[in-house]
């Protein structure tokens, strides 16, 4: 079974611009987390999809969007591009237990790299 | 809210050394915990889980036992790697459905 895809995997903007990353998750699996990885900051939650609804929000400002399309496949959007953007940003697909009492493992994608000049 | 503790790295051992990485947590019910690695360059991989007090998650060696007196979910192993070195994040999941990661731990293991 074929794992998480994220493309591009690596990216360089400069501020002002606005940049859309993609993941393709694991086939069957119709949770889509999205996180921000910085040396600073460690690894934070920025939202995730189910069923091509947001079910969950991190506290990230609103130049942070997403969405997720009908095949599961998801995007996320940063406005405005800050310095402050440059990260490692990590898409993790998971298939939820029956009930949705709480995650299953995610399955982590290689991330894209996205560099903000 | 939830959180997630875990010790200062880097941790640096010799080869075949053991290997204790700590973890303590903060949640509201019963969240189930992860031990999740990531290599230079790639993302995160769920090491082991545990969804239940008293539950103890292995994998290649590495263990851990939900500790929910202690709240804890310390990483162990008894004899480590080069190939082991990497970072490791502790995370739990819970009632708010939002997972919490710690800060990760850096290991270094020298041959």
């Amino acid at each position: 079974k074929a794992g998480v895809t994220q493309t591009p995997r690596y990216l360089i903007k400069t501020r002002g611009q606005q940049v859309t990353l993609s993941c393709s998750p694991i086939s069957g699996h119709r949770s889509v987390s999205w996180y921000q990885q910085t040396p600073g900051q460690g690894l934070q939650f920025l939202f995730e999809y189910f069923s091509e609804t947001q079910r969950n929000k991190g506290n990230f400002p609103g130049r942070f969007s997403g969405r997720q399309f009908s095949n599961s496949r998801s995007e996320m959007n940063v406005s405005t591009l800050e310095l402050g953007d440059s990260a490692l940003y990590l898409c993790a697909s998971s298939r939820l237990t029956s009930g949705g009492s709480s995650y299953n493992e995610q399955f982590f994608g290689p991330g894209t790299r996205l560099t903000v000049l | 809210g939830n959180s997630v503790t875990q010790m200062e790295g880097p941790v640096t051992l010799s080869e075949e050394a053991f290997l204790t990485i700590n973890c303590t947590y903060t949640a509201t019910g019963y969240p189930s915990l992860f031990w999740y690695v990531q290599y230079p360059g790639e993302g995160l991989q769920l090491l082991l889980k545990a969804t239940k007090a008293d539950d103890k998650g292995s994998n290649k060696g590495f263990e851990a036992t939900y500790r929910k007196e202690t709240t804890s979910f310390h990483l162990e192993k008894g004899s480590v790697q080069v190939s082991d070195s990497a970072v490791y994040f502790c995370a739990l999941t819970g009632g708010s459905y939002i997972p919490t990661f710690g800060r990760g731990t850096s290991l270094i293991v020298h041959p």
